[in-house]
């Protein structure tokens, strides 16, 4: 069956340092990947989306890996601020269209002070 | 402007109740979304409407009717509520990729 998972419910880190957070997906051939952020009591806020035919995306402190071969993502939060304290959400498309996009269950990362 | 806005915020009724909520996005896309999120957070996609008419039906118990009056509005009505379905249901919209979520309705069946 298709599966998605990111590798912890919670990540830990100290301000200043980089964030990693991993998505892999089974079963899949997706066209693309998105990662979301989503504070407590809203709802999920676009960050990234990357291509099968990227290897690497970023934007600002921001940078997402795509290996469709491991069939895994990595997301990096450099120079990580309390700020982005919050549960970040990697998101399939298997359709091409984002109209069956499927998500993760999340990783809630909290950045120490 | 709130691109995707969903009402009410708070849902709180009894086992056997109707409920619905409501959706609309200004953004001008096609396709709109609804998803819920359960307890441990999963993000489980429910419908997709592309142009008022219905392009994905998950899993879904036929108690759950979504109506599209337009493409700018997508609501979600519920018969005969189920302890089960509490919930925060999340409505979306997006075109090329990219999702645009509402704040969510969080609804608890007593």
């Amino acid at each position: 069956s298709q599966k998605i998972e990111q590798n912890s419910e919670a990540l830990n880190i100290q301000e200043g340092k980089t964030a990693t957070l991993t998505c892999n997906y089974t079963n899949y051939s997706p066209a693309y990947l998105q990662w979301y952020r989503q504070d407590p009591g809203r709802g999920p806020v676009f960050l990234l989306l990357i291509r099968e035919n990227e290897k690497e995306k970023r934007k600002e402190r921001l940078k997402v890996t795509f290996d469709t071969t491991l069939k895994q993502s990595l997301f990096h939060i450099t120079a990580s601020q309390p700020a982005d304290s919050a549960t970040y959400l990697c998101a399939l498309d298997i359709s091409g269209s984002a109209r069956q996009l499927t998500f993760g269950s999340g990783t809630q990362l909290t950045v120490l002070p | 402007d709130t691109a995707v806005s969903q009402t009410p915020k708070y849902l709180v009724t009894q086992m056997g109740n109707d409920k619905s909520i409501k959706c609309e996005q200004n953004l001008g896309h096609d396709t709109m979304y609804w998803y819920k999120q359960d307890s441990k957070k999963f993000l489980k996609i429910m419908f997709s409407y592309n142009n008022k008419e219905l392009i994905i039906n998950e899993t879904v118990p036929n108690r759950f009717s979504p109506k599209s009056p337009d493409k700018a509005h997508l609501n979600l009505h519920i018969n005969s509520l189920e302890l089960g379905d509490s919930a925060v249901y999340f409505c979306a919209s997006g075109e090329a990729g990219e999702l645009f979520f509402g704040e969510g309705s969080r609804l608890t069946v007593l």
